[in-house]
């Protein structure tokens, strides 16, 4: 079965630390993946996505995902997080051949400690 | 400009009454979408429509019912409203191979 799990619910982390947000997925095709964060009464947005080549994909606001197959995890990471990315982040997985396919996990809330 | 807009942003309303959800968008794409999220973030697919003609239709109850009068608007109506049916519904868009877009959400909440 397709599924995609975001193991981490919420996170908290200081104001200028690394980040890592972790996904695994479970496809049975060649997966596309993808990154999108939802702000507070917003709708989601692309942060990045991966569809073939180079494993290490760079995204907006200076977000950056490894695909690594042998593991099925696409991990999203940020090397000095601000307050203003203080949201819920959802990994999804589908068919790059239809968007309608996609498969969202169940998100993980980041928190920003001053 | 909003590239995928719906209104309103925020729905209360009784159980048993009708409701309904507008989307429209801006950015030219053949397939719009609603989704579902619930209490838990959990984000669900409920329909897709591709140029006005309904291709996915997950399993929802017959009391939602979609409707694309064109391609650039799909909206969503509820009968009968149930508690359960509290949530945030997300009207999406996408064309072709591209990612999804979201609009900000609908949140309705049922008492």
């Amino acid at each position: 079965a397709q599924s995609v799990t975001q193991p981490d619910i919420h996170i908290t982390v200081s104001e200028g630390a690394s980040l890592e947000l972790r996904c695994n997925y479970s496809y049975g095709a060649t997966p596309y993946l993808f990154w999108y964060v939802q702000s507070p009464g917003q709708g989601l947005q692309l942060l990045l996505k991966y569809f073939s080549g180079d494993t290490l994909v760079q995204g907006i606001k200076g977000f950056e995902a490894e695909f690594k197959r042998s593991q099925s995890s696409f991990n999203l990471r940020k090397p000095s997080v601000h307050w203003s990315d203080a949201a819920e982040y959802f990994c999804a997985v589908g068919s790059y051949s239809s968007a309608s396919k996609i498969i969202f996990g169940s998100g993980t809330r980041l928190s920003i400690r001053p | 400009d909003t590239a995928v807009s719906q209104t309103p942003k925020y729905l209360v309303t009784q159980m048993g009454n009708d409701k309904s959800i507008k989307c429209e968008q801006n950015l030219g794409h053949d397939t719009m979408y609603w989704y579902k999220q619930d209490s838990k973030k959990f984000l669900k697919i409920m329909f897709s429509y591709n140029n006005k003609e309904l291709i996915i239709n997950e399993t929802v109850p017959n009391r939602f019912s979609p409707k694309s009068p064109d391609k650039a608007h799909l909206n969503l109506h509820i009968n009968s409203l149930e508690l359960g049916d509290s949530a945030v519904y997300f009207c999406a868009s996408s064309e072709g191979d591209s990612p999804l877009h979201f609009g900000n959400g609908t949140r309705l909440t049922v008492t």
